[in-house]
């Protein structure tokens, strides 16, 4: 079955630590999204990649990183100078951004806590 | 400002009833894109319904539709003859194809539905 797969499902990190969620996807898209939900609101775009080896800042890409090696995978790394780490992280893919106008696809997400 | 508002934080509706879910949004990109997501209490976003800024009828799909009013900004779903299952968050966002905005999807804040049997 073709879909998005983010591991692990929840997430413990402890004050100072980098911690990298993982996003795999087998739609053979070649964009792909990172998104943060906080409790009661609405998903926010911390970064996005169209193609591989290329990616951008969304609107909260400060204290994240990403790395886009493989068309399959886009890792997310919540590093230490996020001081607010503690969210609910969902990735998702769609295909090329032709007409800018095609639907995403999103995993399961990720429950990142802070220790 | 925001670009999509929802107004319901929170909605019930009787099992078997139909329920309007509202959305209205802001761009001044002439092409754009209208979304609704479902999300159950397991966290997944579950796509429902497009509707294409350029679209002359209002987009189905099954038992949802989007009451689509370009005039007034507005793409507002319903879900006709609701069920159990539906209990869960609904986002609307919006894609526009031009500008910073572009290849971004930009949700609401999301409205609540509980369904009542």
């Amino acid at each position: 079955d073709g879909g998005i797969t983010q591991s692990p499902k929840y997430l413990f990190r402890k004050e100072g630590q980098n911690v990298t969620l993982s996003c795999e996807q087998n739609l053979n898209h070649d964009a792909m999204y990172w998104y943060r939900q906080d409790p009661g609101q609405g998903l926010r775009l911390i970064y996005y990649s169209q193609i591989v080896n290329d990616f951008q800042k969304g609107d909260i890409a400060e204290g994240y990183s990403v790395s886009r090696e493989k068309k399959e995978s886009f890792p997310l790394t919540v590093t230490s100078a996020q001081k607010n780490p503690t969210a609910f992280y969902l990735c998702a893919s769609s295909t090329s951004a032709g007409t800018g106008l095609e639907k995403l696809f999103f995993g399961s997400g990720t429950q990142l806590s802070v220790l | 400002a925001q670009k999509i508002t929802q107004t319901q934080p929170g909605m019930f509706v009787q099992e078997k009833e139909a329920v309007t879910l509202d959305c209205t949004y802001d761009t001044s990109d002439p092409s754009y894109g209208l979304f609704w997501y479902k999300q159950p209490s397991s966290g997944e976003m579950i796509f429902l319904i497009y509707q294409g800024s350029y679209d002359q009828q209002n987009a189905t799909e099954g038992r949802y539709s989007l009451n689509f009013q370009k005039a007034r900004k507005s793409a507002n779903l319903v879900i006709s003859a609701s069920q159990l299952g539906d209990s869960a968050m609904y986002f609307c966002a919006m894609r526009e194809v031009s500008g910073a905005g572009s290849y971004q999807l930009t949700f609401g804040k999301g409205t609540k539905l509980s369904v009542i049997p």
